[in-house]
């Protein structure tokens, strides 16, 4: 059990262009939903916390506007990154998790995306 | 302090050795200490969790020891195998908040 998707797993873009990555919670319902950014050979950098029909708490230093967090369902949260520039090139990884007393997040495996 | 010390950064272990990594924290109200194993080019995967109440807790081949006098806490992977080649990240929470995670180990077990 707790199982978490991410779609598409790989995606190659234009510079100016919007990429929408998908975050699925597949066998359990996600109270809140993690998206975190990491560069090659670096931690984990949380973005924005968000919880099923409310907006995203964004990290400081993240632009909300620039990457949009959509927490539809309690198994499904977007990440829209607009206007990519190549700067916004990374690994993006979403977690979930389903409560309890430690919150315990489930990871998705990635999108990679690249910004030509 | 909100941060997590790791180390070490790289690690290289023969099969079947011990591989050990440690973490440090400063706030002690962090209450939920997570191992995460990554993979390249995968998400990371919850290994092993200890509670500051417990001093180590035993899964398989992977050990958490937690000192909590010291705000310390580390992995041992006993009996390393090639497979477990990837890199660790401790993390810390409180009250059930986000994760503030280690730096990471990039650990290799040479065959």
């Amino acid at each position: 059990g707790a199982v978490v998707s991410q779609h598409p797993s790989r995606v190659i873009c234009k510079s100016g262009t919007s990429v929408k990555i998908e975050c699925r919670s597949l066998d359990f319902q996600a109270t809140t939903m993690f998206w975190y950014r990491q560069f090659p050979k670096k931690s984990l950098m949380l973005m924005a916390t968000s919880n099923e029909g409310s907006k995203a708490t964004y990290e400081q230093g993240v632009e909300k506007d620039k990457f949009l967090i959509n927490h539809a369902s309690l198994t499904l949260s977007t990440l829209t990154v607009t206007s990519a520039h190549p700067e916004d090139s990374s690994f993006y990884i979403c977690s979930a998790s389903r409560g309890g007393p430690y919150n315990e997040q489930f990871f998705g495996p990635g999108t990679r995306l690249t910004v030509l | 302090q909100q941060q997590v010390k790791q180390s070490p950064q790289s690690l290289i272990v023969q099969k079947g050795g011990i591989s050990i990594i440690n973490c440090a924290y400063e706030n002690t109200a962090f209450d939920y200490f997570p191992w995460y194993q990554q993979f390249p080019g995968k998400g990371p995967a919850l290994l092993i969790a200890i509670r500051p109440d417990v001093s180590e807790k035993k899964e398989g081949r992977f050990t958490i020891s937690f000192n909590k006098s010291a705000k310390q806490f580390s992995l041992h992977i006993m009996d390393s195998q090639p497979g477990d080649s990837a890199t660790y990240f401790c993390a810390a929470s409180i009250a059930r908040g986000k994760l503030i995670f280690g730096q990471g180990t990039e650990l290799s077990v040479k065959p």
